[in-house]
């Protein structure tokens, strides 16, 4: 089984809609994080967890809500979708590594396609 | 600026030669750097890390760090057509969290 799983792995909805992302990690990793990708323009952080009480935001947290469920469960809501908000999203997980480097390991990713 | 630069490619070179990809940040303060490969589609995947200035290598992949001119590089020996992908850097500062840059096409012609 996958170490970080996603659900959906695509979805189509319409500009208004409430939509959830779920991320899922048997990783045991504290450490949690959504990004969306577009082209040309690589990966940018949404929000990101360090433990079950510590919820950050990101360089684009606008229109996004998370809430961190459990150590393993880290779920991203679009409150009222809009077409910008097309993307590829990704839940990554991350533990302290050597020379505390946090190496980032990431999810199958979500498709994202707001109409 | 961006925070974290990669020359955009896209880059070609046949199999069996020497691919290197470069990547340049502006926080000095940055502390880890690493390399990630994604195939189109698909999620990244880790490669290598480092965070001393110097060389490091694993197999095919040298990463190598320069902290004083804030450059950091990946050469991949021997390319096969398997390392077609996109090549994201991404450079980890005092907050612990990554800046990814745009990545970089590579493109192994057979």
């Amino acid at each position: 089984d996958a170490d970080v799983t996603q659900t959906p792995r695509n979805r189509i909805t319409k500009t208004g809609k409430r939509i959830m992302l779920e991320c899922s990690q048997t990783k045991g990793h504290d450490r949690m994080y959504w990004y969306r990708q577009d082209p040309g323009l690589g990966l940018r952080l949404i929000y990101y967890s360090f433990d079950v009480k510590d919820i950050n935001k990101g360089e684009i947290s606008d229109g996004y809500s998370v809430s961190r469920q459990a150590q393993a469960k880290f779920s991203l809501s679009l409150e009222s979708a809009i077409p910008n908000q097309t993307a590829l999203y990704f839940c990554a997980t991350s533990d302290i590594g050597v020379g505390g480097a946090d190496e980032q390991y990431f999810g199958p990713g979500t498709r994202l396609t707001v109409t | 600026q961006k925070e974290v630069e990669q020359n955009s490619g896209p880059l070609s070179v046949p199999e069996g030669a020497i691919a290197s990809l470069n990547c340049t940040y502006s926080d000095r303060g940055s502390q880890s750097f690493f390399w990630y490969r994604q195939y189109s589609g698909k999620s990244p995947e880790l490669i290598m890390f480092i965070y001393s200035n110097g060389d490091k290598e694993d197999g095919r992949f040298t990463a190598q760090l320069n902290k004083a001119s804030q450059y950091v590089s990946l050469l991949i020996r021997d390319s096969q057509p398997s390392d077609s992908a996109t090549y994201l850097c991404a450079v980890s500062g005092s907050a612990r969290q990554l800046t990814f840059g745009s990545g970089t096409q590579l493109t192994v012609l057979p």
